[in-house]
């Protein structure tokens, strides 16, 4: 079946711009996760979304970043006035929920603050 | 708080050997789950193999198996009879503290097969 999915593959954007990013979990997963991947470096949770549950936003480095899922499924990472920092890649994984069931991740989206 | 090591940065073996990448971890929580992820040059990350704190047998998938050591807080994956595409990045990872369902990721170690 088709796997996570992310858009775009690549962003270039102008300091202080807004910008969001989307991912499309796998069919019939409840939980989605949002990590962050910088050149180089081991993935950095960002949040997690569990059905209906309230997200976990723990990972989140600034008020400047937030998420949102709609309907359950396709969830959106907003990350508002970039900086430099927020070059990475963003990595979103999805999985059937709990926390002994293994994540499947999208392909990534490439940001690049200018 | 939880913590994984992975202490080696790189490594370099020839093609049909086995090798063992470490993974060390730190946990206060009595129920944990540690994963494995591949993540060759094109990005993706690919789950490998899984294992429960609780599971008695130490998890294989494939050329894939998991070196479960509870007491010394190890948990090394062993890949047999390496091939040229098994050259990426390894990442070794937890389920987060107290039931949390994030992953908590290692540094990473990258493999290179020769030929």
């Amino acid at each position: 079946g088709a796997g996570v999915s992310q858009s775009p593959s690549n962003k270039v954007t102008e300091k202080g711009k807004d910008v969001e990013l989307r991912c499309d979990p796998i069919s019939g997963h409840t939980a989605l996760y949002w990590y962050r991947q910088s050149l180089g470096q081991g993935l950095e949770f960002l949040i997690y979304f569990q059905g209906n549950s309230a997200p976990d936003k723990s990972g989140l480095p600034s008020d400047r970043f937030s998420a949102e899922r709609t309907g359950g499924s396709v969830s959106t990472l907003t990350i508002q006035r970039t900086q430099q920092e927020d070059s990475a890649v963003y990595l979103c994984a999805s999985s059937l929920g709990g926390r002994y069931y293994e994540q499947y991740f999208g392909p990534g989206t490439r940001l690049t603050v200018t | 708080a939880q913590k994984i090591t992975q202490t080696q940065p790189g490594m370099f073996v020839q093609e049909k050997e086995a090798v063992t990448l470490d993974c060390t971890y730190d946990t206060s929580d009595p129920s944990y789950g540690l994963f494995w992820y591949k993540q060759p040059s094109s990005g993706e990350m690919i789950f490998l193999i899984y294992q429960g704190s609780y599971d008695q047998q130490n998890a294989t998938e494939g050329r894939y198996s998991l070196n479960f050591q509870k007491a010394r807080k190890s948990a090394n994956l062993v890949i047999s009879a390496s091939q040229l595409g098994d050259s990426a990045m390894y990442f070794c990872a937890m389920s987060g503290p107290q039931g949390a369902q994030k992953l908590v990721f290692g540094q990473g170690t990258r493999l290179t097969i020769n030929p």
